[in-house]
């Protein structure tokens, strides 16, 4: 089945170590984003990607790195410099559409907490 | 990109249709209207788009209005599982654009 696929569900790590969230998608889709949810809010653009090896900032990227070797894969690195980076995180990916509208297709989510 | 705005919250009885308004008075000729729904704890799902005709899928309709300022989202027959926060979002046509989402509307359904 064709999807988008977060992994872990669930991370915990030790405050002032950088993880790094995996982001797989077999769609086909060109572009690839990356959010953050805190409780009650909505969703914040980190960094998003319209084609391999080219990624631009979102509204908070502070904090964050991405990487965009290949089509499939956008995996987001939470460094030691982001102050508060237990959140909601959630990938999505959408087709680089010429002439017309598209819809993004969101993973389940990993939900990240730092001790 | 345009703004949008919506309610924060609305109650809805299970059965009834959910009417989900969302205004965006700055839209441009080229933006398309997206709704999304996301159920607590879950990644955000698609449910319908449109440029300026109204649409209908299996899930929603959606009604814009002739001057593209405002649309409204319809779930014909709300169930308790249509619970959940609805993004009204303007994307521009072509693109793979920033896609950004305001806070939504938070629809409960109640029996």
């Amino acid at each position: 089945d064709g999807g988008i696929t977060q992994s872990p569900k669930y991370l915990f790590r030790k405050e002032g170590q950088n993880v790094t969230l995996s982001c797989e998608q077999n769609l086909n889709h060109d572009a690839m984003y990356w959010y953050r949810q805190d409780p009650g809010q909505g969703l914040r653009l980190i960094y998003y990607s319209q084609i391999v090896n080219d990624f631009q900032k979102g509204d908070i990227a502070e904090g964050y790195s991405v990487s965009r070797e290949k089509k499939e894969s956008f995996p987001l690195t939470v460094t030691s410099a982001q102050k508060n980076p237990t959140a909601f995180y959630l990938c999505a990916s959408s087709m680089w559409a010429g002439g017309g509208g598209t819809e993004a297709f969101f993973g389940q989510g990993t939900r990240l907490t730092v001790v | 990109d345009a703004k949008t705005t919506q309610p924060t919250s609305m109650d809805c009885a299970e059965g009834r249709a959910a009417n989900l308004p969302c205004n965006h008075s700055t839209i441009s000729g080229n933006e398309y209207v997206y709704w999304y729904r996301q159920i607590h704890s879950q990644g955000p799902q698609y449910i319908i788009h449109g440029l300026k005709n109204n649409e209908t899928n299996e899930m929603a309709s959606l009604i814009i209005t002739e001057d593209r300022k405002s649309s409204t989202l319809i779930l014909p027959h709300a169930t308790l599982r249509d619970t959940a926060v609805y993004y009204c979002i303007v994307l521009k046509r072509g693109t793979a654009s920033k896609l950004t989402f305001g806070t939504g509307t938070r629809l409960q359904v109640t029996l």
